[in-house]
């Protein structure tokens, strides 16, 4: 399984742009890449995922290194809905679909 | 739409017990996938069920067992409980499509207390 790399813990203000990390360097060629992050008390929500070419949508971008071996989660102006526990994860294809493999997460604290 | 649903939604067992777990996934949706959710940790992968059928396991002893029934709901047992299965146990489900990848919803999650 590809293993993630994430800064324990992130802080940003209220209305400012976040910039969350993650290095998977032994990701396989297949694996798309996935970011879900958990509020207290939940189970973990999507977020993003992409395979080679930025992604956005309404919630965040989602920016892919030419070489596939990190990504970085923008949230473009942080909430403090925002503040949560987030997670980069490959997602395999094929017959490994759909096994997500979480590290520890970055905790993103968001200050009024 | 209901989303993921769970229950219970928490459950407090003595060591050596069994328990089962229920999931009953979002409407469309035909997988179901079970992590196990330690205090301060990442969600681990346990196994995935699709068409009524373990797909795929993770790194978790024979005592965690599952199924999956016609109408996709899924149940997670654990037998001869150890106070390590203290933990979250998530359950998540998406579609299986040939050659995409769709992003998994999860339910609450059931709180497991062995004693």
């Amino acid at each position: 399984d590809a293993k993630t790399t994430q800064p324990n813990s992130m802080e940003s203000n209220e209305e400012e742009p976040v910039h969350l990390p993650c290095n998977h360097s032994t990701i396989s060629g297949t694996d798309y890449i996935h970011w879900y992050r958990q509020l207290p008390s939940q189970g973990p929500e999507y977020v993003i995922h992409g395979l080679t070419s930025n992604v956005n949508n309404r919630m965040a971008s989602l920016a892919i290194a030419e070489d596939r071996k990190s990504s970085t989660l923008i949230l473009h102006r942080a909430t403090l809905r925002d503040a949560a526990v987030y997670y980069c994860t490959p997602n395999a294809g094929g017959t490994s679909y759909g096994k997500l493999t979480f590290g520890q997460g970055t905790i993103l604290t968001v200050h009024p | 739409d209901a989303g993921v649903t769970q229950s219970p939604t928490h459950l407090i067992k003595t060591r050596g017990q069994q328990v089962t777990l229920r999931c009953s996934p979002k409407s469309g949706h035909d997988t179901v996938s079970w992590y196990q959710q330690a205090l301060g940790q990442g969600p681990q992968f346990i196994f995935q069920y699709y068409e009524e059928e373990e797909r795929q396991r993770g790194n978790f002893p024979d005592r965690f067992s599952g199924h999956q029934f016609p109408n996709y709901s899924s149940e997670l047992n654990v037998n001869a409980l150890l106070l390590g299965d203290s933990a979250l146990y998530l359950c998540a489900s998406s579609r299986l499509g040939g050659g995409e990848t769709y992003e998994q919803y999860f339910g609450p999650g059931t709180r497991l207390t062995v004693t």
